[in-house]
């Protein structure tokens, strides 16, 4: 079955971290990015980056840099979300998604896959 | 401008065709995907590339471009269309934008 799954809800305090992971299954890892986005309570969507499961390269927005690590494991078909030194305003709830559209042209791409989300909560 | 717009919320009553537009330069270069989104739930994928539908999505789905707008119509709006809606694009240092989001009301 072709899915992501991820990791269960985490509490966290400022200051501390947290990784989430998503585990893919029914095709092959390498084949397609693997972006991150969250959603905090009652706003849209952000997007986080991606990641290259093939290379382990990844593309994090400057928001992000220095404070997110994007890895993975290829041994396990998973992927990882790494957020440093967290905040209150970090509270969200974390999404992977795949990425695809690669068939169809440099113009075209969309994610076509999610994961069910994890929820981080960051309180003292 | 590296955003992608929408109008926080928009109507429809029940059985009629609403536009969701999503706004931005990147839109001239990229197309747009757009995503539905429940309470609770994460987005659906509904269309992508040029007027394209997963498997499983109505056809009362529809997207299209001009010049820097994406469009999403719904033609024959149900009650289960209620949700908010995501346009998504690249933009040209491979990284995505997201739109605001519309919440879509059904009457």
């Amino acid at each position: 079955q072709v899915q992501l799954v991820q990791s269960g809800a985490e509490v966290k305090k400022p200051g501390a971290s947290v990784k989430v992971s998503c585990r893919t299954s029914g095709y092959s890892f390498n084949a397609h990015y693997i972006n991150w986005v969250r959603q905090a309570p009652g706003q849209g969507i952000e997007w986080m980056g991606w990641i290259n499961p093939y290379s382990g390269g990844t593309n994090l927005p400057q928001k992000f840099q220095g404070r997110v690590t994007m890895t993975r494991d290829t041994s396990i078909a998973t992927a990882y979300l790494e957020l440093n030194r967290l905040k209150s305003d970090d509270t969200a709830v974390y999404y992977c998604a795949r990425e695809a559209g690669y068939s169809s042209g440099w113009d075209t791409r969309y994610f076509d896959l999610w994961g069910r989300g994890t929820l981080v909560i960051v309180s003292s | 401008s590296s955003d992608l717009t929408q109008d926080p919320a928009v109507s429809v009553a029940l059985g009629q065709t609403v536009r969701i537009t999503c706004q931005g330069d990147t839109l001239r270069s990229f197309y747009a995907s757009w995503y539905q989104q429940k309470p609770g739930q994460a987005p659906v994928l509904l269309i992508y590339g040029q007027n394209n539908r997963p498997s499983g999505i109505p056809d009362r789905f529809s997207g299209s471009r001009s010049g820097n707008t994406a469009s999403l119509t719904i033609t024959g709006a149900q009650a289960e269309d209620e949700a908010d809606y995501y346009c998504n694009s690249r933009d040209s240092s491979t990284s995505h934008l997201f739109g605001g989001g519309t919440k879509l009301t059904v009457l």
